[in-house]
């Protein structure tokens, strides 16, 4: 079993609608949660960090933990097609530094 | 802030000859940095962790002579890829994070270097 798992995608979806991006994750011990995105070409920037269960909003980007269910998601509200892009979970563990990345989520926007 | 550089952005070498990559934090001092490595559609792998003043730590599969890593001050650490071949080619990632304050520390990328080896 893959310690942190993404749907590869595309995730397709029209310009002003929401996009709803998955993770899960394998290790219970797990205790910080990041999602980055990454263009093609470039390298992953921050998006977004949560430590604790429920949502963190921020502006149009929403993550939601639940770590009884070892789960974590992205929304994008109003997508743009300047969301396209790769977005990656990574996840933290209480005895390292290191992030364990999930294989990315496709993003497309289309207008 | 957490503004992390690279440099070269990019770079073309003959094989056989060595190349070394430069990652700095430039707002923060970053005493844990980490090197990864990405093919072409696919996922980041990390190839190190590196520590400010101590020998870097490698994942499996790494060779640690062949991607030899200085990590020797809090806002620079180097990666070197010695005898280049073409099998080298990919796109360098460092990333930095301020350790000292346990697991929340988040990781801040690097634009990348994009390596191709002749």
């Amino acid at each position: 079993q893959k310690e942190v798992e993404q749907n590869s995608g595309p995730l397709s979806v029209p310009e002003g609608a929401i996009a709803s991006l998955n993770c899960t994750y394998s290790d219970r011990g797990s205790q910080s949660f990041f999602w980055y995105r990454q263009y093609s070409g470039k390298s992953p920037e921050l998006i977004m960090f949560i430590y604790s269960n429920g949502d963190k909003e921020d502006g149009r980007f929403t993550a939601q933990l639940n770590k009884a269910s070892q789960y974590v998601s992205l929304l994008i509200r109003d997508s743009q097609p300047s969301d396209s892009a790769t977005y990656l979970c990574a996840v933290n563990t209480a005895t390292s530094d290191k992030l364990i990345f999930g294989t990315g989520t496709r993003l497309q926007v289309f207008p | 802030g957490a503004v992390v550089s690279q440099h070269p952005s990019w770079v073309i070498c003959k094989s056989g000859t060595s190349v070394k990559i430069e990652c700095r934090s430039l707002d923060f001092q970053a005493t844990t940095m980490f090197w990864y490595r990405q093919f072409p559609k696919q996922s980041l792998m990390l190839m190190a962790t590196s520590n400010e003043g101590s020998k870097a730590t490698y994942e499996q599969g790494v060779e640690k002579d062949k991607f030899l890593i200085n990590h020797a001050s809090l806002t620079l650490s180097t990666l070197t890829v010695t005898s280049a071949h073409p099998e080298d080619s990919s796109f360098y990632i460092c990333s930095a994070s301020a350790s000292g304050r346990g697991w929340t520390d988040t990781q801040y990328f690097g634009p990348g270097t994009r390596l191709t080896v002749l």
